[in-house]
């Protein structure tokens, strides 16, 4: 059964920091992974998704990259904004997306 | 991109009622469909796949009486949550399986949010 955990489990910093949120899920037969975003009460927002065969993902400030064997995906947030304030959620798929508990980011202006 | 709506957005409803919510992928036939739950200040979990055509797969200890799957054609989803009690007050999302993303990717719904009074 896949296990996902996601570390931190909570992120403050202040505005313009880079940052790295961690995944790592136990079982690695995936098809892809996906990171999103989910502001509070809203539905979840996809950032990123990354194929099986795939490395890493970028899309404007954020970077996600994958290493399947071990099991491990990070993402890569640039010069961070008060706007980026959100839970973010590391979900792999295999026939399901299992999704980690997320790690709520708060950026401080 | 590829769309999935839920309806309603947001319900309240008497204890002991019924609700029913909507799942439909807008521009695409999905033959597997998500329904996920989410407390606050937890994460999603997966209540059940849905399956176009048959019985819905649920996850170890979602009550299959209570939570009725209908996944009636490629484009629609439904769940009833039956005799419906404040504990089952949670925000509810589905997901969508494009049958012909060569990505196998799942789109997901905005959720409802369901309050049980």
């Amino acid at each position: 059964k896949q296990e996902v955990t996601q570390i931190p489990a909570a992120l403050s910093v202040p505005e313009g920091e880079n940052l790295v949120l961690n995944c790592s899920f136990t079982d690695s037969a995936i098809y892809n992974l996906q990171w999103f975003r989910q502001d509070p009460g809203k539905g979840l927002t996809s950032l990123l998704l990354i194929q099986s065969s795939q490395r890493e993902q970028t899309s404007g400030r954020l970077n996600a990259s994958l290493d399947k064997s071990s099991g491990r995906s990070t993402l890569y947030i640039a010069a961070s904004q008060p706007g980026d304030s959100a839970t973010y959620l590391c979900a792999p798929q295999d026939d399901k997306i299992i999704f980690g508990k997320g790690t709520r980011l708060h950026i401080l202006p | 991109g590829a769309v999935v709506s839920q309806h309603p957005s947001r319900v309240i409803c008497k204890s002991g009622t019924s609700v029913k919510i909507e799942c439909r992928s807008l521009d695409f036939q999905a033959t597997t469909m998500f329904w996920y739950r989410q407390f606050p200040k937890q994460s999603l979990m997966l209540m059940a796949t849905s399956n176009e055509g048959s019985k819905a797969t649920y996850e170890q200890g979602v009550e299959k009486d209570k939570f009725l799957i209908n996944h009636a054609s490629l484009t629609l989803s439904t769940l009833t949550v039956t005799s419906a009690h404040p504990e089952d007050s949670s925000f509810y999302i589905c997901s969508a399986r494009d049958i012909d993303s060569a990505t196998d990717t799942q789109y997901f719904g905005p959720g409802t949010r369901l309050t049980v009074l």
